[in-house]
């Protein structure tokens, strides 16, 4: 059983262009959640997405950022008109069950903007 | 103040040590997360918790659910332990994991 997949691993964009987050969750996993690490910062809840619905975006930035977790394929996080401070480490993880429960990590997205 | 707070921000310690790393949390959880991030940045999940114990090699972690705190000890510390060290709380009445800074161990032979 795959673990959760994201791609890509690295991304580099310059001021002003879109960037495209992908994440597959494990099988039979229909729970995603993102999150994002600053540089020396910890980690913060972006969005959490069932499949074909967003159930909680609290923590997305209200302008540039949006994500979807579509019927069929990968969740996707997408950046428009990126700005340095966008630079980061994209995590998602995925879980079995709404709630309370074990997490499991994919190996994140280092976004670099230049 | 953060509503997850760990301490210590670091430690390092010798190899075969024993290890204590604290998570004091001020929100209420129907969880916490123990999770580790290698230097590579990969994370992994290592304990979720909502009352008394757990053990899983040589690591252990509990909470104190009236005290609001959360410890995680390694025993027989070997440098491979060496990673960051994140407490997570699951926010009750939520979906939604707050993450404390992370405790950098570093494990020397």
């Amino acid at each position: 059983n795959a673990g959760v997949m994201q791609n890509p691993r690295h991304l580099v964009r310059r001021r002003g262009q879109e960037a495209r987050l992908r994440c597959s969750p494990m099988k039979g996993h229909s729970h995603v959640y993102w999150y994002r690490q600053l540089p020396e910062e910890g980690l913060k809840f972006m969005v959490y997405l069932q499949k074909e619905n967003i159930i909680d975006e609290s923590g997305m930035p209200k302008e540039r950022f949006s994500a979807e977790f579509p019927k069929e394929g990968p969740s996707i996080l997408r950046i428009q008109q990126v700005v340095r401070g966008d630079s980061a480490a994209y995590f998602c993880a995925s879980s079995p069950y709404r709630g309370t429960d074990t997490q499991y990590f994919g190996p994140g997205t280092r976004l670099t903007v230049l | 103040k953060n509503e997850v707070e760990q301490s210590p921000q670091n430690l390092t310690a010798q190899e075969g040590e024993f290890i204590t790393i604290n998570c004091s949390y001020s929100v209420g959880i129907s969880a916490l997360h123990w999770l580790q991030q290698h230097p590579g940045g990969g994370i992994v999940s290592l304990f979720m918790l909502s009352s008394g114990k757990k053990k899983h090699g040589r690591l252990i972690a509990t909470i104190n659910i009236q005290e609001k705190h959360s410890s995680l000890h390694i025993t027989a510390s070997h440098p491979r332990d060496s990673a960051v060290y994140i407490c997570a709380a699951w926010l009750v009445g939520t979906d939604k994991l707050i993450f404390g800074t992370g405790t950098r161990l570093q494990v020397f032979p």
